[in-house]
């Protein structure tokens, strides 16, 4: 059964700093992996997906990364900035189906 | 475009009552998703669409919660009776499985409150 685990569980950075989110997951053969941002009170809006065949994916100042042979995906967020203030949630997508597996999410706060 | 529509966005309702929550997916999505998210987790899936037909509900409580998709478009959810650990929030999702990146659309949730 795919486990999939984020840390940190809440992250406070000063505005300008450049921040690593991990999340990593117990079977390999995954399908693919998006990271989502969620404001509060708000649904989740898809930040990136990348395909199992990939290494990584980058928008604007975003990048996210994937090792499926050590079951480990990274977000990171460039000159982080206050509007950056989210959850972050990673899922992974099951192979062979639409299935996707969250994480419990990174709480983020970038400090003005 | 618009995006996924949901409603209510806020129900508050007494245990035992039933409850019925809606949605509308991006036109032209023929996958929808219900989703159940607890304060403080990720989102789990309850169940899933294929146009009309659901695809997978193995995780849907059957006995207290039912879906159906009329038409392969709008979605309904719903519980009866509605327990406590009923209230989280609950999120539908499409997307178009024929575009081949599987990009889900989130709606903005309905919040059920159960006293």
């Amino acid at each position: 059964k795919q486990e999939v685990t984020q840390i940190p569980a809440a992250l406070s950075v000063p505005e300008g700093e450049n921040l690593v989110l991990n999340c990593s997951f117990t079977d390999s053969a995954i399908y693919n992996l998006q990271w989502f941002r969620q404001d509060p009170g708000k649904g989740l809006t898809s930040l990136l997906l990348i395909q199992s065949s990939q290494r990584e994916q980058t928008s604007g100042r975003l990048n996210a990364s994937l090792d499926k042979s050590s079951g480990r995906s990274t977000l990171y967020i460039a000159a982080s900035q206050p509007g950056d203030s989210a959850t972050y949630l990673c899922a992974v997508g099951g192979s062979g189906t639409y299935k996707y597996i969250f994480g419990t999410g990174t709480r983020l706060k970038v400090l003005a | 475009e618009a995006g996924v529509v949901q409603s209510p966005r806020y129900k508050i309702i007494e245990k035992k009552q039933p409850v019925a929550f809606w949605c509308n997916p991006i036109s032209g999505h023929n996958t929808l998703y219900w989703y159940l998210q607890n304060l403080g987790q990720g989102p789990e899936l309850l169940i899933r669409y294929e146009n009309e037909e659901a695809v997978d509900d193995s995780q849907l409580p059957k006995d207290r919660f039912s879906a159906e998709r009329l038409k392969g478009v709008d979605s309904t959810l719903k519980i009866q009776p509605a327990e406590l650990g009923d209230s989280a929030v609950y999120l539908c999702a499409s997307s178009f499985s024929g575009s081949g990146t599987d990009t889900q659309y989130f709606g903005p949730g309905t919040r059920l409150t159960v006293l």
